[in-house]
């Protein structure tokens, strides 16, 4: 029944051990988004794939990296992970479809991410 | 540019009381308008969305919220909160381009009083 599954729940990295984050969707959706929520804040768009193009924001650090090698799958991967990127990562699908054009984004339970 | 405000940080409400969350937005197009709640370690959840027509929509969990163009508002409410009510709400807007992409607002954490 799931729709967006992101794995692992929690994941703990130590300083500078790159990680990877996984987000996978059984919607059939060609948009996948990920966004990294700190405490207390709203989520924050990092990037996000259009089928395969991919589009970075222009404030997600180089640190932030992702891959989507199918339609299903896509990866956040950190290559060096500092304190400051502990948070919750969200991972968001959407269609093509919808109303004037609109798709809604369905979210990913996240994955929190600890680093000692 | 376009942005979203939730002037409360905090709302603190005892069981059985009514509810009304604050948003206003600030947008140059007519806007699609939500609501997502987020309880503690959890993902969002969409509680109800405005796209056009009606301007009360009723959403899931007892929740509606009332879009006003004139006063560019899309507050939330529920007539009566349950001690599971306690989460974080953020109104957001979507950008009606290519992309989708959601203008969130910073959040409104809701305690609820015994």
């Amino acid at each position: 029944d799931a729709m967006v599954i992101q794995n692992p729940r929690y994941q703990v990295t130590q300083f500078g051990k790159p990680v990877t984050l996984s987000c996978s969707q059984t919607l059939n959706h060609n948009v996948m988004y990920w966004y990294q929520q700190k405490s207390s804040q709203a989520p924050k768009l990092l990037f996000h794939y259009y089928d395969k193009d991919f589009n970075n924001e222009a404030d997600t650090p180089d640190n932030f990296q992702s891959r989507r090698p199918n339609t299903s799958f896509c990866f956040l991967d950190i290559r060096s992970p500092g304190l400051g990127d502990a948070a919750m990562y969200l991972c968001a699908t959407t269609g093509t479809s919808g109303v004037r054009g609109y798709n809604e984004q369905f979210f990913g339970p996240g994955t929190r991410l600890t680093v000692l | 540019a376009q942005s979203v405000t939730q002037p409360d940080i905090h709302i603190t409400v005892s069981e059985g009381a009514s509810l009304e969350l604050r948003c206003n937005y600030s947008y140059g197009a007519t806007p699609y308008l939500f609501w997502y709640v987020q309880s503690p370690g959890q993902g969002l959840q969409l509680l109800l969305k405005y796209f056009s027509g009606d301007t009360l929509v009723q959403g899931i969990k007892g929740f509606e919220a009332e879009f006003k163009r004139s006063q560019s508002s899309f507050n939330l409410r529920k007539p009566s909160v349950h001690w599971s009510d306690a989460a974080e709400y953020f109104c957001a807007v979507v950008s009606p381009n290519r992309d989708d992409k959601i203008i969130f607002g910073k959040g409104t954490r809701l305690h609820i009083l015994p």
